[in-house]
């Protein structure tokens, strides 16, 4: 059973139209993670929530930005999608006890094209 | 800033043979290191992750080992077979960076052949 839910799995967007991703999870955990993976490159955290804190990387550019409304569900609005923003968005989810950090849970990911 | 090199890109082998992926970090201030499994179009797979005290983990076929102090771990694929086909990434979990936060390689892109 998938315990961390993208939808959808494709996107297309047109330029510059604001685009949401949701993620939702069935793990309770407190912490949810955004990552971008562009074609062949590593992810990349875009940001995080633990808990209701919002923890924004400092080379995250302005357009991007995250909702969490409770501990089940995680957005990512784009706010004017460039050609450049064309990646995987994955979600993850951890459980954050301590120093002794658990293993991160993907989701399938949402491949975002912008036309 | 740490960074973390997985070589090569790309492996194939024949269905049956045994295999070594290599992972490498600059920085040996970690908390962990997690082996994880992305096939094609799909998110990623957690497969092993070992904490900073730790040498070894094993699950299955796989056995993933740790040397903090070198910067380096590997991942040891057993017996290798076609549906073992995907990219693998290794990841770090630096102290001091922002919580939880994943400094990935490219990935090994591992093809085994029937």
């Amino acid at each position: 059973d998938a315990m961390v839910i993208q939808n959808p799995r494709y996107q297309v967007t047109q330029f510059g139209k604001p685009v949401t991703l949701s993620c939702s999870q069935t793990l309770n955990h407190n912490v949810m993670y955004w990552y971008q993976q562009k074609s062949s490159q590593a992810p990349k955290l875009l940001f995080h929530y633990y808990d209701k804190d919002f923890n924004n990387e400092a080379d995250t550019p302005d357009n991007f930005q995250s909702r969490r409304p409770n501990t089940s569900f995680c957005f990512l609005d784009i706010r004017s999608p460039g050609l450049g923003d064309a990646a995987m968005y994955l979600c993850a989810t951890s459980k954050i006890t301590g120093v002794r950090n658990q293993p991160q849970h993907f989701g399938d990911g949402t491949r975002l094209s912008i036309l | 800033k740490q960074e973390v090199t997985q070589i090569p890109a790309a492996l194939s082998v024949p269905e049956g043979e045994n295999l070594v992926l290599n992972c490498s970090f600059t920085d040996s201030a970690i908390y962990n290191l997690q082996w994880f499994r992305q096939d094609p179009g799909k998110g990623l797979t957690s497969l092993l992750l070992i904490q900073s005290s730790q040498r070894e983990q094993t699950s299955g076929r796989l056995n993933a080992s740790l040397d903090k102090s070198s910067g380096r771990s590997t991942l040891y694929i057993a017996a290798s077979q076609p549906g073992d086909s995907a990219t693998y990434l290794c990841a770090v979990l630096n102290y001091g960076g922002s919580q939880g936060n994943l400094i990935f390689g490219k990935g090994t892109k591992l093809s085994v052949k029937p």
